[in-house]
């Protein structure tokens, strides 16, 4: 069965880095391309930054582009963010999910069809 | 960013009742919509991708329908554990943008 699970999660202080990992099992992770999600608590889902399945191709939200950076280690099941010049509006539950396509050939899927647990980030002083 | 509009905010049902959630994105979308359910606590889950196909292993009380800009979300009957906040997620435009999810609750 699929499994993605996260960690790194932490307080950290404002400015500082932290880096999140998410092991997967279950599935051929070197096909499908990984995405990070965050949630603000209690507030609703946001979309972080994606890699495709090789790696080649990075998209990510404005909100992060240019101090977040995702990648991946296909020989190691693991996907990585690694977030830096931390802000207060960072703090969330950051999950790492699983895309899927329904159309062949496609190097993205955009459809979040597994989710890890979700690890915490507290940026605070 | 395509922005979505999810409908009510919050829902309170009975039992058995049929519950309907509307989605409105801010342009055409075709069918790139997917619903997922969250339980407080939990990862979000999928329930419905590209507007109508219902996941493997999700119920068939869950159901969607709708292209374009506007979308919906029905449960037929309600049961006690579909309590849960749901969301819609456009995937048509980078980058791919969630509604600000219905929470569900039992009356």
């Amino acid at each position: 069965q699929v499994q993605l699970v996260e960690s790194g999660g932490g307080v950290v202080q404002p400015g500082r880095s932290l880096r999140l990992s998410c092991a997967a099992s279950g599935f051929t992770f070197s096909s499908y391309g990984m995405h990070w999600v965050r949630q603000a608590p209690g507030k609703g889902l946001e979309w972080v930054a994606v890699i495709s399945y090789d790696g080649s191709n990075k998209y990510y939200a404005d909100s992060v582009k240019g101090r977040f950076t995702i990648s991946r280690d296909n020989s190691k099941n693991t996907l990585y963010l690694q977030m830096n010049s931390l802000r207060a509006e960072d703090t969330a539950v950051y999950y790492c999910a699983k895309g899927r396509s329904m159309v062949r050939g496609v190097i993205i899927g955009w459809i979040f069809d597994y989710w890890g647990q979700g690890t915490l980030v507290t940026v605070s002083s | 960013d395509i922005q979505m509009t999810q409908s009510p905010s919050s829902l309170s049902a009975s039992v058995g009742d049929r519950v309907t959630i509307t989605c409105q994105a801010s342009q055409d979308i075709s069918n790139y919509l997917n619903w997922y359910q969250q339980k407080p606590g939990k990862a979000p889950k999928l329930l419905i991708y590209d507007a109508s196909n219902l996941e493997t292993g999700v119920p068939s009380r869950f159901s969607g329908s709708g292209s374009g800009t506007d979308f919906t979300f029905t449960i037929s009957s309600l049961q006690p554990e579909d309590i849960a906040t749901y969301y819609c997620q456009q995937y048509d435009n980078l980058p791919p943008t969630f509604g600000q999810g219905t929470k569900l609750e039992i009356k």
